[in-house]
């Protein structure tokens, strides 16, 4: 049992494009972390949603607490944007759950 | 600011030995996690620690257990070592602003256990 989900696995975008990356989780939560990890293994934290949606730069996140569900967007992708995406979930018994990850790969 | 430091990067050990890894967290963070990561089951919590105290706990066995010390420098040690446990060890210190936390991970530690 997956209490985070995440769709896709893998992505291919042409540089430019806009790219969207869904979390669905199953637990009740008091926050969300998107989460970026490179292809030498270092993690950057992007964001921490509990509610709304949130913008940096060319990167939005939106959560929908009904639905369970949460979008990372990237717009107009460039080829350094090229990672594995994480959603990561605080429940509301402190438990951290991870989803699998999206690959990304933005090709020039 | 320095980043978030662990020690050490890379180690090898046999099965039934033990293991300590260190972190060292940004200064003025309070709040040091780990995490473990395996390609067959991703990332995983282990522990969280506040201020020398275990705050949140992941689902492991008691083999993995870790402390933080007044200076908010984080071990995590693992005891009898078995072959699952080869893994990248990361550790993230937590900066809280508000209700708002950003976490800021370090290298990782990478175990091999023959």
């Amino acid at each position: 049992k997956n209490e985070v989900e995440q769709s896709p696995q893998n992505l291919t975008a042409q540089e430019g494009e806009f790219i969207t990356i869904n979390c669905s989780y199953s637990v009740g939560i008091s926050a969300l972390h998107w989460l970026q990890q490179h292809p030498g293994g270092g993690i950057v934290s992007l964001f921490m949603l509990s509610s709304g949606k949130k913008k940096h730069g060319r990167l939005i996140a939106t959560i929908n607490i009904q639905e369970k569900h949460s979008s990372l967007h990237i717009t107009a992708s460039h080829p350094r944007d090229s990672a594995v995406y994480i959603c990561a979930v605080w429940d509301t018994g402190n438990q951290f759950y991870f989803g699998t990850g999206t690959s990304l790969t933005v090709i020039p | 600011k320095a980043g978030v430091t662990q020690t050490p990067r890379y180690l090898i050990k046999t099965r039934g030995q033990q293991v300590t890894l260190s972190c060292s967290p940004i200064s003025g963070h309070r709040s040091v996690s780990w995490y473990q990561q395996t390609p067959g089951q991703g990332l995983q919590f282990l522990f969280e620690y506040f201020s020398e105290t275990q705050r949140n706990k992941g689902n492991f066995p008691g083999r993995f257990s870790g402390r933080q010390f007044s200076n908010s420098r984080s071990e995590m040690n693992v005891s009898t070592l078995e072959l699952g446990d080869s893994a990248l060890y990361l550790c993230a210190s937590s900066l809280w602003q508000g209700s708002e936390e950003t976490q800021y991970f370090g290298p990782g530690t990478r175990l091999l256990v023959l």
